[in-house]
């Protein structure tokens, strides 16, 4: 089933802008991760907060995470061209030996020149 | 020097035919995973093996066969297929044995993603 629901579904700002994505998820997990996603391509990985932080930077990405209202934000600061992209969150709800990522739907970001 | 490859990037077949989708990483990883990303790009797990034994297996028909014959690749078959398997299908691996557990902080590195095409 899908755990997370993102929003918004599509993004559309300027190139400089601040773009926030936000991710909601249903149970309890023992992390939270974002993934990029560069049309016609496989995801990279951008980012993991565990369930015991609240909030994580990593260059011009911040990620806060809210376990009380499970829920996950991801802001990019200073956006460029080439932050444009869909952008998943993804729970991971793993058994020993596997992580199980169970993902969003994705926000399409729209970084325009 | 690709981390994680796949084979084909697409697929074009018809209804009811037979075909196979290889997986290799050079990551020294021990968990490889199998996803499907349908047309509204919802992306789902199908499959993990860690260390060659299958570890995840959702609820996915049973025309969908993966095999690993090595822990660095995963292959993925498919019989008999149907108009609904068209999707990009793609591979992923995890270094830590560990991952899945509440000390996780394992992170996937995927495949450029296989386009099938069902016709």
């Amino acid at each position: 089933s899908q755990q997370g629901e993102e929003d918004p579904q599509a993004l559309s700002i300027q190139e400089g802008e601040n773009a926030t994505m936000n991710c909601s998820y249903k149970t309890s997990i023992n992390n939270l991760q974002w993934y990029r996603q560069n049309s016609g391509r496989g995801l990279v990985h951008l980012i993991l907060i565990r369930s015991n932080e609240r909030e994580k930077h990593s260059g011009r990405l911040r990620v806060t995470l809210d376990t009380s209202k499970k829920s996950s934000s991801l802001l990019i600061t200073a956006s460029r061209a080439a932050d444009t992209a869909s952008y998943f969150c993804a729970t991971d709800e793993g058994i020993q030996g596997a992580q199980k990522l169970v993902f969003g739907q994705g926000t399409r970001l729209t970084i325009n020149p | 020097d690709t981390a994680v490859s796949q084979t084909p990037k697409y697929l074009v077949t018809q209804m009811g035919n037979d075909k196979s989708i290889k997986c290799e990483q050079n990551l020294g990883h021990d968990t490889m995973y199998w996803y499907k990303q349908d047309s509204k790009k919802f992306l789902k797990i199908m499959f993990s093996y860690n260390n060659k034994e299958l570890i995840i297996n959702e609820t996915v028909p049973n025309r969908f066969s993966p095999k690993s014959p090595d822990k660095a690749h995963l292959n993925l078959h498919i019989n008999s297929l149907e108009l609904g398997d068209s999707a990009v299908y793609f591979c992923a691996s995890s270094q830590e044995v560990l991952a899945g557990g509440p000390a996780s902080t394992d992170t996937q590195y995927f495949g450029p993603g296989t386009r099938l095409t069902v016709l």
